[in-house]
């Protein structure tokens, strides 16, 4: 079945580091990822849809130029936190649709938690 | 408008039990899907099962079925035989329109927790 990769598991940094988190589609292409963050006991708030080859579209409230996003290929999407400070820390998860049909599902990668100190 | 309604924050069940887990949606579109997610502590999200709005029957996955009620906009997950591995939060999610390039909206998710 469909595999989404995402690195790191779980990143802790010092505040004012920037942190780069991937999300690889293993053996499909997807030209739409999707990222998400959530906070404890919470429900997934989509960020933000990353598309292949053009920019990103971002949900209203969050800072383009703090969550930068990259989808440079069929098979990855980059998620930057630039300058990351406390109130950044989450869990952050990637997902990317499996195929074309309506009836797919999308498929998450493992997420990524973030502590920023 | 919340589009995706889970009223049950928390539920517990015995082992061996079946379960039902609620969720109403909110769209105007004729077209969408339904997905319910399983999310463990470890945070990992696990698809469970799709109810397409067009479809007449209701989906079943194994232990996993959905009734679908299309009128009452609901569509809730149904778990036979629980076991001790199905506790973790469950998310009912929905997307709108045909395709699957466009975003699924989460409920708030239920916990579930099974009892030995």
């Amino acid at each position: 079945g469909a595999v989404v990769s995402q690195h790191p598991s779980w990143v802790i940094c010092k505040s004012g580091t920037s942190v780069k988190i991937e999300c690889r589609s293993l053996d499909f292409q997807a030209t739409t990822m999707f990222w998400y963050r959530q906070f404890p006991k919470q429900s997934l708030m989509l960020m933000a849809t990353s598309n292949e080859g053009s920019k990103a579209t971002y949900e209203q409230g969050v800072e383009k130029d703090k969550f930068l996003i990259n989808h440079a290929s069929l098979t990855l999407s980059t998620l930057t936190v630039t300058s990351a400070h406390p109130e950044d820390s989450s869990f952050y998860i990637c997902s990317a649709n499996g195929g074309r049909d309506s009836n797919q599902p999308q498929h998450f990668g493992d997420g990524t938690r973030l502590s920023i100190l | 408008a919340q589009k995706i309604t889970q009223t049950q924050p928390g539920m517990f069940v015995q082992e061996k039990e079946a379960v039902t887990l609620d969720c109403t949606y909110d769209t105007s579109d004729p077209s969408y899907g339904l997905f319910w997610y399983k999310q463990p502590s470890s945070g990992e999200m696990i698809f469970l099962i799709y109810q397409g709005s067009y479809d007449q029957q209701n989906a079943t996955e194994g232990r996993y079925s959905l009734n679908f009620q299309k009128a009452r906009k609901s569509a809730n997950l149904v778990i036979s035989a629980s076991q001790l591995g199905d506790s973790a939060m469950y998310f009912c999610a929905m997307r709108e329109g045909g395709g699957s390039a466009r975003q699924l909206t989460f409920g708030s998710g239920t916990q579930l927790t099974v009892l030995p």
